[in-house]
Order: C-alpha cells, then sequence, then structure tokens
C-alpha cells in the first residue's frame, strides 16, 4: 500500500521566517517526490520535483530527500502571505510516466 | 510544460445520469491521468488513460463506473457514470511524459450531483 503522510496543520509561520513542510512516504519503491502548492478552489500547481538524496534549491524553495528515511521536506525562505496555500507532496516510481500518490496536505498561513 | 485545457469547468447533475469531461493538452504526451479530489481532501488518482489501449484503473475504481477514452496522444475523455450524489467532487486531468519531469494539471471540472 502507498501512503504519504502529512501532518495537516495548519502551519502558521510569520512573514519572513522559513517555512517548513514535511513528508514521509511508504513505498520504498518511489523514486520521485513532488511538492504542489494548491490554492483553495484552484488546481494543484507544481513548485518542485526531486529524485537524487539530499538538497534542491530553485529560488526561495529548498527540497530535501532522504531515501533512507523516506523523509521528503520543503523549506519556504522568506515567506511571503502569498505563500499561503495547502501543499501536497507527492510520490511516484516513474517520474512524468506514472501517476502519482499525493498526502493529504499541510495548510499553510503565513501571518503579515 | 504541457498547458492542458479541461471542460466543462462545473456542472450540476442529476442523480443516476453521466458526464463526460473532456481533456486536450497543447502538446503530445506519453501518459495522461485522471484524479478525483473530494470536497476537502487530497488527490486520488482514478486511472491512467493508455493511448491505443484500455485504461488502467486503480484499486476502487472500475472501468463500468469511469469509463476512458484515449484516442491519441493530446485528448481524453472521463465519463462519471450513474452519478450519486458520492460523486460529488473536483475531476482533474494530468499529463506527463518518461523524459519530462513535470506532471502538470488542468482547472479541473467541479461537478455537483444532486
Amino acid at each position: 500500500q502507498k501512503e504519504v503522510e502529512q501532518n495537516s496543520g495548519p502551519l502558521s509561520v510569520p512573514e519572513g521566517a522559513i517555512a517548513s513542510l514535511n513528508c514521509t512516504y511508504s513505498d520504498r519503491g518511489s523514486q520521485s517526490f513532488f511538492w504542489y502548492r494548491q490554492y483553495s478552489g484552484k488546481s494543484p500547481e507544481l513548485i518542485m520535483f526531486i529524485y537524487s538524496n539530499g538538497d534542491k534549491e530553485d529560488g526561495r524553495f529548498t527540497a530535501q530527500l532522504n531515501k533512507a528515511s523516506q523523509y521528503v521536506s520543503l523549506l519556504i525562505r522568506d515567506s511571503q502571505p502569498s505563500d499561503s496555500a495547502t501543499y501536497l507532496c507527492a510520490s511516484n516510481v516513474g517520474g512524468g510516466a506514472d501517476g502519482l500518490t499525493f498526502g493529504k496536505g499541510t495548510h499553510l498561513i503565513i501571518q503579515p | 510544460s504541457a498547458v492542458i485545457s479541461q471542460k466543462p469547468s462545473r456542472d450540476i447533475c442529476q442523480r443516476g445520469t453521466s458526464l463526460t469531461i473532456q481533456c486536450q493538452v497543447d502538446s503530445q504526451v506519453t501518459m495522461m491521468f485522471w484524479y478525483r479530489q473530494q470536497p476537502g481532501q487530497s488527490l486520488t488518482l482514478i486511472a491512467t488513460a493508455n493511448q491505443g489501449s484500455e485504461a488502467t484503473y486503480e484499486s476502487g475504481f472500475v472501468i463500468d463506473k469511469f469509463p476512458i477514452s484515449r484516442p491519441n496522444l493530446t485528448f481524453s475523455t472521463l465519463t462519471v457514470s450513474n452519478m450519486s450524489p458520492e460523486d460529488s467532487s473536483i475531476y482533474l486531468c494530468s499529463g506527463g511524459d518518461s523524459g519530462a519531469n513535470v506532471l502538470t494539471f488542468g482547472a479541473g471540472s467541479r461537478l455537483t450531483v444532486l
């Protein structure tokens, strides 16, 4: 059974601080990991994907993967009120060629 | 990344009827996927739409309830058959390629079944 676990939150972070979002997964066969942002009433928007152990940075976002611990995280630096959304962690085996298993999402609130 | 268009964007349907959702991609993609997002929940994969062959369904989803077509590499449809209020949900289409790392989503189709 493939499962992706996230704390549903809400996670409240002051503006300008670092928001840390965490995710664990059960399927050791998972190879690809994705972070999506979803605003209320909108479809998910891909923020980052990561395949290799370690860190991957893109602007204010850093994804971290530890396959040994089956743990993925997303750090958002200099958090802005516009970052307030639900963040969905997802995994699959085959990258773009495979459907995704999603976590329930973490509701992030950035307080001005 | 591919741009995905879905229609209808929303609909209100009567119990027992069926509705077909269309998904159009602006470029050829190897894989297309259909997801359901029930109110307040995350996304659940319904099936993978395979071009030229039957769709591959996830556990808990069956072809009779959710027939899928994939006539070419840019288009797919999902039909929600014999609808009940429990089918009220957002249905989302996604596409991707084995060579591309990005899986983008359509805007979704919000179904309300009365």
